[in-house]
Formats: C-alpha cells, sequence, structure tokens
C-alpha cells in the first residue's frame, strides 16, 4: 500500500497566518490527491481534490498543488474557523490511505 | 437534500459480527460509487472500503480484508459494511461517503465529497 506522510503533525499558528502542510507519497501518484478538514465530533470536509482542484464552496484562502510524489495544502490567511485537522488522501489505487493528520492549533 | 445518514453501529463482543448501514437520499445513488472510511477514537482517519456504483468492484483495506463485506441495494439507496471476526482495534466511528469523479485531460479524478455523521461500534467484552 502506498504510505502518506504528512508534516507536520501538529502545528500552532495565529490568525492571519499563511500556512503549509506537506504531504508526501511513497511512490508516485500523478495527482491523485485530496485534502480533508475534520473538526472534532465532526465529518471530514472535502477542500481540495486533484491536488489543486477547489472544492466548490470552500473559500478561495485554501489552495493545493503538487504531483507525483509531494504535494502542499496552503491557508493563505488562517481564519478562525480553519482551527482543525487537516488530512491527505491518495485514491491513485487501492487501498486509499490517508496522511497520519496535521492538527491545527491556536498559538 | 443530499445526505448520507449511518446507522447500526453499537457495542459488539470480540469475535461477533455486525452490520452497519448507510441510507442516501437527495442524489441518485446507483450512478455513484460509496466507501467507509472510519476513525479510532483519538487517531486519524482510515479509509476501510469501496465499492463501485453498480456493485461489481469491491475493494478493501489490508487491516478488514477478509473479514469485512460492502455491499449495496440500488433499489433502496443504501450500502452496507458487514463486519465479521470483530476485534478490539476495530472500534471507531465509521462513516460513509460518496465517491464523486472528474474528467481530468487523461483519466479521472476521484475524490469523497459527501460525507455521513457517523455511527459509533465498540468491540469490547
Amino acid at each position: 500500500a502506498i504510505q502518506m506522510t504528512q508534516s507536520p503533525s501538529s502545528l500552532s499558528a495565529s490568525v492571519g497566518d499563511r500556512l503549509t502542510i506537506t504531504c508526501r507519497a511513497s511512490q508516485g501518484i500523478r495527482n491523485d490527491l485530496g485534502w480533508y478538514q475534520q473538526k472534532p465530533g465532526k465529518a471530514p470536509k472535502l477542500l481540495i481534490y486533484a491536488a489543486s482542484s477547489l472544492q466548490s464552496g470552500v473559500p478561495s484562502r485554501f489552495s493545493g498543488s503538487g504531483s507525483g510524489t509531494d504535494f502542499t495544502l496552503t491557508i493563505s490567511s488562517l481564519q478562525p474557523e480553519d482551527f482543525a485537522t487537516y488530512y491527505c488522501l491518495q485514491d491513485y489505487n487501492y487501498p486509499w490511505t490517508f496522511g497520519q493528520g496535521t492538527k491545527v492549533e491556536i498559538k | 437534500q443530499v445526505q448520507l445518514v449511518e446507522s447500526g453501529g453499537g457495542v459488539v463482543q470480540p469475535g461477533r459480527s455486525l452490520r452497519l448501514s448507510c441510507a442516501a437520499s437527495g442524489f441518485t445513488f446507483n450512478t455513484y460509487g460509496v466507501h467507509w472510511v472510519r476513525q479510532a477514537p483519538g487517531k486519524g482517519l482510515e479509509w476501510v472500503a469501496g465499492i463501485s456504483y453498480n456493485g461489481r468492484s469491491e475493494f478493501y483495506a489490508d487491516s478488514v480484508k477478509g473479514r469485512f463485506t460492502i455491499s449495496r441495494d440500488n433499489t433502496k439507496n443504501t450500502l452496507y459494511l458487514q463486519m465479521n471476526s470483530l476485534r478490539a482495534e476495530d472500534t471507531a466511528v465509521y462513516y460513509c461517503a460518496r465517491e464523486n469523479m472528474v474528467r481530468g485531460a487523461d483519466y479521472y479524478y476521484y475524490y469523497m465529497d459527501v460525507w455521513g455523521k457517523g455511527t459509533t461500534v465498540t468491540v469490547s467484552s
């Protein structure tokens, strides 16, 4: 199975900060990668698909980039509602695999 | 509105079985693949299983292969997860999610765009 490694595992940031989360695949996955946001006690929410396509209704401060093995999720200006855990997911082949998550906390 | 609602969770002893259901509404269920994703207490997300729109193709995580079976009834707009030989490590919130796809230049991209709220499975003696 393809391993997805996210970094960092957690971070503290302030409102207005620019944030970057990275995800590395153990083998090339083209750009078959999505980013999901999860808040405590809630279901995950799709933010980005196909590595860089913004899901409908998701604020434009979220963006994704990358291809092959290295991917990034960027939040251009962190808002209070963005404090959550973020996961990458490869859908290149089965079994699909998530990264271990990045918890974004308030500084 | 587009909705997925899971049910069937509960407390079960190790080695026993449980069947989860996921009722879909607000969209044409028989044109979408669907998946199960779980989250153990305090842990990250784990993809569990997926099934094609017509039920002909099934896919599983190594951790559940041979023990869990995903299925669907398109006449009832319902997805199932039959879980046998349950273990303590299967304790988790189980989510169902709709698979959507978009056509790229050379191939299709897949993603899970609609999620249920989850149902909790606890495996304990």
